[in-house]
C-alpha cells in the first residue's frame, strides 16, 4: 500500500494569517503530484499539477513547491480569506505499465476565521 | 461544472440490499475512476476503467462490481450492503492513460445504509 501523508489533519487561522501544508509520498516512481481544493458539499477542483522536481506553481495567494527527490511538497497559503476554507488535498500519480495511479492523502482541512 | 455527472446524488436503502451507482465522464474522456469516501477517511480509491476495460483495482470489496460501457458512462453496483458501507462514492474522469494531468471529479452520490 502506498502511502500519501498531509499534516497538519486540521487548521485554524485568523483572516490575515499565511499558512502552509505539507504533503509527503514516496520518491520512486514518481510522475506527478496534484493538489486538490475541496469544499463541503462540492467536488475536488485541481488547484496545480506538478510534474518536475523543484516545481513552483502560483494562482493568486496560493502557491505550492515541490521536491520528488525527498518527496514532499508544500502548500502556501498567504493572507487567508474565509473564502479559503476548505480541505486542500494532495494527490501522489505513479507510473505504471497498466496506467496512471492516483493516490490521494487524507487531506488538510482549512478554517479561516473571519 | 466539472463536467462529470453522477447519479443518483443521494440515496438511502437498507442493508443487504443492492444499489448502482452512475457516472458519466466528461466528453472524450476515456479514463474513470471511482473512489469512496467514508466518514474522517480520505479518498480511497476502488476501481478504474479506461476504455471498457478494467485498468486498476483498488481497495474494492468483492460485493463491490463495476463495468464502463461503450458509450464510456460507468455504473458502480454495490450489493449484499452494510452499514459500513454508507460513504460518499466519486467519480472522477480524464482523458487517458498517461495523462499526467487533472482528474475531473464528479459532484458525488451520497448513499445512507439504514
Amino acid at each position: 500500500i502506498l502511502n500519501v501523508e498531509q499534516s497538519p489533519q486540521s487548521l485554524h487561522v485568523q483572516e490575515g494569517d499565511s499558512t502552509n501544508f505539507t504533503c509527503s509520498f514516496p520518491s520512486s516512481n514518481f510522475y506527478a503530484l496534484h493538489w486538490y481544493r475541496w469544499e463541503t458539499a462540492k467536488s475536488p477542483e485541481a488547484l496545480f499539477v506538478m510534474t518536475l522536481n523543484g516545481d513552483e506553481k502560483k494562482k493568486g495567494r496560493i502557491s505550492a513547491t515541490l521536491n520528488t527527490k525527498e518527496g514532499y511538497s508544500y502548500l502556501y497559503i498567504k493572507g487567508s480569506q474565509p473564502e479559503d476554507s476548505a480541505t486542500y488535498l494532495c494527490a501522489f500519480i505513479e507510473r505504471l505499465d497498466t496506467g496512471n495511479q492516483f493516490y490521494f492523502g487524507t487531506g488538510t482541512s482549512l478554517t479561516v476565521i473571519p | 461544472d466539472s463536467g462529470v455527472t453522477q447519479t443518483p446524488k443521494h440515496l438511502i436503502t437498507a442493508t443487504g440490499q443492492r444499489v448502482t451507482l452512475r457516472c458519466s465522464p466528461r466528453s472524450g474522456d476515456l479514463s474513470v475512476y471511482w473512489y469512496q469516501q467514508s466518514l474522517d477517511q480520505g479518498l480511497q480509491f476502488l476501481i478504474q476503467y479506461y476504455n471498457g476495460e478494467e485498468r486498476a483495482k483498488g481497495n474494492i470489496l468483492e460485493r463491490f462490481s463495476a463495468q464502463q460501457f461503450p458509450d464510456l458512462h460507468s455504473e458502480l453496483n454495490l450489493s449484499s450492503l452494510e452499514l459500513g458501507d454508507s460513504a460518499l462514492y466519486f467519480c472522477a474522469s480524464n482523458p487517458f492513460l498517461a495523462y499526467t494531468g487533472e482528474l475531473f471529479f464528479g459532484e458525488g452520490s451520497r448513499l445512507t445504509v439504514l
